[in-house]
């Protein structure tokens, strides 16, 4: 299967502390992104590197990017409540399809 | 401003009755995109739209169809649903086919339920 790995699956934290969640995927990349899902909802955008980037911050997000390990991370700092959510991570190969991560759900506790 | 609008949101069909989900977009994107995501799993792409241009995924039922009849609506056609389609369906689009640099964007989903 050509579907990105995500670990851990679930995770759960207490408030201001930091989250970190890992994908790793098999195939060669354009770019890689990371989306989240609150519980029965759609997906929403975070962010965007790409395959010639090594990290990429937006507000409290900070991405990395290995291509050797073929690998990413995604940091939240100073969770808060309203992170509670599915993120995912999706990435691009040869195609233009986008394949996802299989998840990891976020919990942050007050 | 809602800019992908997904009807209904909650679907409850029998085994085996057709059913049709529909999806409207705002933002005048080339492409849309049906997923299916089943309980804690990732969304799975069943096929997409480039303007007319539909791309059927190899792996997708053909118990599966789609229609897009113009740029801000397509619809997804399922006409014997089995137990196992039960699913959350959602709905993206993308200016362009470009998913290298291309953002997608979701609509907020239809559960569909199948007794």
């Amino acid at each position: 299967s050509q579907q990105g790995e995500e670990d851990p699956q679930a995770l759960s934290i207490q408030e201001g502390e930091n989250a970190t969640m890992n994908c790793s995927y098999k195939t060669s990349i354009n770019n890689l992104q990371w989306y989240r899902q609150n519980s029965g909802r759609g997906l929403v955008h975070l962010i965007l590197i790409r395959s010639n980037e090594r990290e990429k911050h937006s507000g409290r997000l900070r991405v990395t990017l290995d291509t050797s390990k073929k690998s990413s991370s995604l940091l939240i700092t100073a969770s808060r409540a309203a992170d509670t959510a599915s993120y995912f991570c999706a990435f691009t190969g040869g195609g233009n399809k986008l394949t996802f991560g299989t998840g990891t759900q976020l919990k942050v506790e007050l | 401003d809602a800019m992908v609008i997904q009807n209904p949101r909650y679907q409850v069909t029998q085994f085996g009755k057709p059913v049709t989900l529909s999806c409207s977009q705002t933002l005048n994107h080339n492409v849309m995109y049906w997923y299916q995501q089943k309980s804690s799993q990732a969304p799975k792409l069943l096929f997409h739209y480039y303007d007319k241009d539909f791309n059927n995924e190899a792996d997708t039922p053909d118990n599966f169809q789609s229609r897009r009849p113009n740029t801000s609506f397509c619809f997804l056609d399922i006409r014997s649903p089995g137990l196992g389609d039960a699913a959350m369906y959602l709905c993206a689009t993308s200016r362009d086919r470009a998913a290298s640099t291309d953002t997608q964007y979701f609509g907020p989903g239809t559960r569909l339920t199948v007794l």
